[in-house]
């Protein structure tokens, strides 16, 4: 089992409704959880971050975490064109020891705001 | 704000060529990292570099080594390129303090498409 799953294919949206991404993870130790998103030929740029179990939101951008279940998701409210972009969730993983930090990336989900 | 600055930005090989890559940030981090990002295959970490003076291997370390030349500057070095090292690499650097080691997210740099041909 991948460490990180973003088993959705491309997402079309029209504009202004709600893209919702989800991933799940497999070490139940994790404890820190963040989408970037990733514009073609860019790299990825961190949109939020959480790591309590419940919601968190910035702006337009939500974040959900149940960790009991293990996923993690991410809604864009009143999607624009600008929010058309690939969308990579990061999760922790709880093997590190004192003073790492490494992630492991799912593979993204190419979401398209159609005008 | 510079951030993590990766040079060059594109780089063209030959197979059996060597070339390092370089990266180095101003954030005072403590944390790097290189990755390569091939199409359907994600982000996959090849070394990685806790700290000054440390290093390990990440996921795909395989045919690259790497420097931790000071707090700031973490090189990628191909000894003998082969054409499945073409990709995108990036460069990434986070904080790591305390006791909330595993909470800091990570900040890219613009990457390296790199062609082996």
């Amino acid at each position: 089992q991948k460490e990180v799953e973003q088993n959705s294919g491309p997402l079309s949206v029209p504009e202004g409704a709600i893209a919702s991404l989800n991933c799940t993870y497999s070490d139940r130790g994790s404890q820190s959880f963040f989408w970037y998103r990733q514009y073609s030929g860019k790299s990825p740029e961190l949109i939020m971050f959480i790591y309590s179990n419940g919601d968190k939101e910035d702006g337009r951008f939500t974040a959900q975490l149940n960790k009991a279940s293990q996923y993690v998701s991410l809604l864009i409210r009143d999607s624009q064109p600008s929010d058309s972009a690939t969308y990579l969730c990061a999760v922790n993983t709880a093997s590190s020891y004192y003073g790492n930090n490494r992630l492991a990336f799912g593979k993204g989900n190419q979401v398209v705001v159609i005008p | 704000n510079a951030g993590v600055t990766q040079t060059p930005k594109f780089q063209v090989l030959k197979t059996g060529q060597s070339m390092t890559l370089q990266c180095a940030q101003d954030m005072n981090h403590n944390s790097m990292y290189w990755y390569r990002q091939d199409p359907g295959m994600g982000l996959r970490l090849i070394y990685y570099s806790a700290s000054e003076g440390t290093t390990d291997k990440g996921e795909v370390p395989n045919g690259y080594n790497v420097s931790r030349l000071n707090k700031r500057e973490f090189s990628l070095r191909l000894e003998s390129a082969a054409p499945s090292q073409t990709s995108v690499y990036f460069c990434a650097s986070s904080v790591t303090v305390g006791s909330q080691a595993d909470s800091q997210p990570q900040h890219f740099g613009d990457g390296t498409r790199l062609s082996i041909l």
